[in-house]
Order: structure tokens, then C-alpha cells, then sequence
């Protein structure tokens, strides 16, 4: 699976848009981009997930950059129920069987 | 929906004993199931997969004989940790596809471990 970087951490104020960046440029034409999050002591819990199309959910909604070299999640209105580690993970759907590689993740902590 | 359920969620144990941590596909069968662990401030680090009816398959460094898998049934997989040390004090989470391919994933709440 190809290799994704974000920033360690980052903070919002509450009600406001949460954008959270990721970069994937080795991903690869089979290869989808996850999102998860962890709040803090519990497992991870999917958000999303999109191959080169913009995808929206009513959790958040996913930016994938034309070359598919980047993504932003988008969290429209963050509360501080959204304060947790958000995990990008790129893929391949098929074949892969169900294991995730987790890279550092981003640390975003909502303000009131 | 699918839900992915572990049991205990918190553990505490003696060293030099073994303790057993379930995982559970409720409404759904999974024939692979998936184990992590996860120390403190850390990411997860995938260390297992769990195959029903066949041998686990461990990643590179996991040792076999100290993290005992089972996947006795579809819906069933255990992670028995023999002779715990301080060390192997950790959050202890698993995974199960919902479908053969791995395009839908679920999560269990995670087991805490801690090793006295």
C-alpha cells in the first residue's frame, strides 16, 4: 500500500470546517484513499473512502486532487465530540482482504 | 449494522500468566479477522491475521508462540497472550471485513491490557 503523510496535529475551533490534508504521491491507479478516526481508547471507526471522485457522507466529505496525489477531509461543522486521531490510509480495494496499515495520523482537537 | 465486539475491554494480569481476549462478529460471519496492538501515544501495528479453520498468519517480529490466535468459528477469534509480561502491556484491537474482499472494515472497541 502506498505511503501517506499528514500533519501531526492540528486544532479548530468548534462549528467551524475541520481540513485535514493528506499526502499520498506514490498511490497508485488501484488504490483508494480511507479515512478512519480513533477517539481516544476505542477502536477505529470508519469515515470514508474514495477512488478519485469527491465523496460526501454524513460524517465528512473527501477531496482528492485531480493526479490523485492528495486528499483533505472535510469535517463541514467540527464539535468537540470530533476531537480524536484521523488516520488516511491508502489501499487497494480488492485483493487486499481487510488489512490496514496505519500510518501516525493527525491529532485534531476541537476548541469550544 | 455490522457491528465487531471484544471482550474484555479491560484486563489486568498477573506475570507468567496467560490471558484470553475475544472478538466477535455479531451480526456477521468473517472468516479473517485481523489484530492489533497499540501503545500508548502510538499508532496500531497490525499483528496477525486471523484465518478460521487455518493457521493465523503473523507479521514479521510477532512472536507465534506468545500471541496465541484461534479462529475456531466465523464469528469467533481469541488472542491469547501466554506468559504476560510488563511489556506486553498494551490496547489490544481487532478487525473483521464484512465482505471477502476487505471494502467494508469494522473495528473492535479494543481491549486494555496491563500486566502486573
Amino acid at each position: 500500500d502506498a505511503k501517506t503523510t499528514q500533519p501531526t496535529s492540528m486544532d479548530c475551533a468548534e462549528g467551524r470546517a475541520a481540513n485535514l490534508p493528506c499526502n499520498h504521491s506514490t498511490i497508485s491507479g488501484n488504490e483508494y484513499v480511507y479515512w478512519y478516526r480513533q477517539i481516544h481508547s476505542q477502536g477505529p471507526q470508519y469515515i470514508i473512502h474514495g477512488l478519485k471522485n469527491n465523496e460526501t457522507n454524513e460524517m465528512a466529505s473527501l477531496i482528492i486532487t485531480e493526479d490523485r496525489k492528495s486528499s483533505t477531509l472535510i469535517l463541514p461543522h467540527a464539535t468537540l465530540r470530533d476531537t480524536a486521531v484521523y488516520y488516511c490510509i491508502v489501499r487497494a480495494r480488492a485483493g487486499s482482504g481487510g488489512k490496514l496499515t496505519f500510518g501516525q495520523g493527525t491529532i485534531l482537537t476541537v476548541h469550544p | 449494522g455490522a457491528v465487531v465486539s471484544q471482550h474484555p475491554s479491560r484486563v489486568i494480569c498477573k506475570s507468567g500468566t496467560s490471558v484470553k481476549i475475544e472478538c466477535r462478529s455479531l451480526d456477521f460471519q468473517a472468516t479473517t479477522m485481523f489484530w492489533y496492538r497499540q501503545f500508548p501515544k502510538k499508532s496500531l501495528m497490525l499483528m496477525a491475521t486471523s484465518n478460521e479453520g487455518s493457521k493465523a498468519t503473523y507479521e514479521q517480529g510477532v512472536e507465534k508462540d506468545k500471541f496465541l490466535i484461534n479462529h475456531a468459528s466465523l464469528t469467533l477469534s481469541t488472542l491469547t497472550v501466554t506468559s504476560a509480561h510488563p511489556e506486553d502491556s498494551s490496547f489490544y484491537i481487532c478487525s473483521a471485513p464484512v465482505d471477502r474482499e476487505g471494502n467494508t472494515i469494522y473495528f473492535g472497541e479494543g481491549s486494555w491490557l496491563t500486566v502486573v
